[in-house]
């Protein structure tokens, strides 16, 4: 299994640009979360899905940000228009979820975002 | 709601040391709990969980953690430290009335000293 693949690795825009993040989940998973990772804020949960549907999305931080699930095996997260304060790692991680919601995540390497 | 409190951002070790990363939770029904390590520039991985069966789990890397219900801790150990340790680490619960839904601690920098 390739794991949960997120792509870029690596994004630098000016502020005001539309960036956005993609994440290719573990086959058969039907969990999706998007985290934000910062020094000062530590590891955030953004927004998640179960089966495509958005189940939690208070985590969203502005309506600058908007995450979609097309189908199963594709997820982006959007920031429009990005400012140099999204400045963070964004992590995508998946899940198989059994009846007792004790699965670990898997994560993606992260989209390192600068924005400035 | 159910949240998770990481004892010291940093700990530091020497080689061959046991190392002990201390958690402690909080929830109001049976959780479900995982230590996560991150090294520089990946994600995290998973290096064990506890679900309510053996409260002393076995993980990857010769790590274990103990479920303790009384004191609400599942601290981390590892009896002696390896250069490769140094990373950071998360403690994160979870429980079944808040379905999918992961809780994470502000994570422990493991330092090892050679």
């Amino acid at each position: 299994d390739a794991g949960v693949i997120q792509s870029p690795r690596h994004e630098v825009t000016e502020m005001g640009q539309e960036v956005t993040l993609r994440c290719k989940p573990i086959s058969g998973h039907d969990y999706l979360f998007w985290y934000r990772q910062t020094m000062m804020r530590g590891l955030e949960l953004l927004i998640y899905f179960n089966n495509n549907v958005p189940i939690d999305d208070s985590g969203m931080p502005e309506d600058r940000f908007s995450a979609k699930m097309p189908n199963a095996s594709f997820s982006t997260l959007k920031i429009q228009p990005s400012e140099p304060r999204d400045s963070a790692v964004y992590f995508c991680a998946s899940s198989f979820e059994q009846a007792n919601y004790n699965s670990p995540l898997h994560f993606g390497n992260g989209t390192r975002l600068t924005v400035t | 709601a159910q949240s998770v409190t990481q004892l010291g951002s940093h700990v530091s070790v020497s080689e061959g040391a046991l190392v002990l990363l201390r958690c402690n939770y909080s929830s109001s029904v049976p959780p479900y709990l995982f230590w996560y390590v991150q090294y520089p520039n990946q994600g995290l991985q998973l290096l064990l969980k506890y679900t309510s069966a053996a409260t002393l789990v076995k993980g990857i890397n010769g790590f274990e953690a103990e479920f303790k219900k009384s004191e609400t801790s599942f601290h981390l150990t590892k009896p002696s430290a390896h250069m490769s340790d140094a990373a950071e680490y998360f403690c994160a619960v979870s429980v079944s009335t808040n379905a999918g839904k992961s809780t994470f601690g502000d994570g422990t920098t493991l330092t090892v000293k050679p």
